[in-house]
């Protein structure tokens, strides 16, 4: 049990439609980043944000964008997909720790 | 730009064997450095991490790492490993937006 809940586990979607991706956690994280994990790959940082706000983005189109609400959960959505799409989407929450952060279970997306 | 190298894709070792997983970095900085286990379909979990101070760190699981700033390396060990230790493994440099190394397969023998 990580603390972190990402929903849906599993979502299939056909190319060109659009997906939103939530993470939430029972305590409040100010810090939350978004990660996109290809098969047999590392993660690829997406976007952070911190207090609400876009505070960091890796090398990815602006139709991957993010929300951070007031409770601290988190959307990640994703307009016109594409098949190359198809990967695990890593929820991390900034833990207690500077620097550390503690990932969510994922969410399997894959685009038909 | 700050990035990881994880020269070894796959590395298989028997039960009780000894383990060291090579993690090389780039960063500009003090990095701070982190070791990730991820198990099939599962998140990752945090095996240890290093800011500063003691360069050899311990972590969870019997799991150790040693920072060498003159090599721009944080190499992962474990002195006699289990066949639960299957898994993913991931290095990584933060601290924010942190940057994943492509990982390392672990396979153990019996």
């Amino acid at each position: 049990e990580t603390g972190v809940t990402q929903s849906p586990t599993h979502l299939i979607k056909t190319r060109g439609q659009q997906v939103t991706l939530r993470c939430s956690s029972q305590s409040g994280h100010n810090t939350v980043s978004w990660y996109q994990q290809a098969l047999g790959q590392g993660p690829q940082f997406i976007f952070q944000y911190y207090r609400e706000e876009e505070n960091g983005r890796g090398n990815f189109p602006p139709r991957f964008s993010g929300l951070q609400f007031p409770n601290y959960s988190s959307e990640l959505n994703v307009n016109a997909l594409e098949l190359d799409d198809s990967a695990l989407y890593l929820c991390a929450l900034m833990d207690g720790t500077r620097g550390g952060y503690t990932f969510g279970s994922g969410t399997r997306l894959t685009v038909v | 730009a700050q990035s990881v190298t994880q020269p070894d894709i796959h590395i298989t070792v028997s039960e009780g064997a000894s383990l060291e997983l090579r993690c090389n970095y780039s960063y500009g900085a003090t990095p701070y450095l982190f070791w990730y286990v991820q198990s099939p379909g599962q998140g990752l979990q945090l095996l240890l991490k290093y800011f500063s101070g003691d360069t050899l760190v311990q972590g969870i699981k019997g799991f150790e790492a040693e920072f060498k700033r003159s090599q721009s390396s944080f190499n992962l060990r474990k002195p006699s490993v289990h066949w639960s230790d299957a898994a993913e493994y991931f290095c990584a440099v933060g601290p924010n937006d942190m940057r994943f190394g492509a990982g390392t397969r672990l396979t153990v023998k019996p």
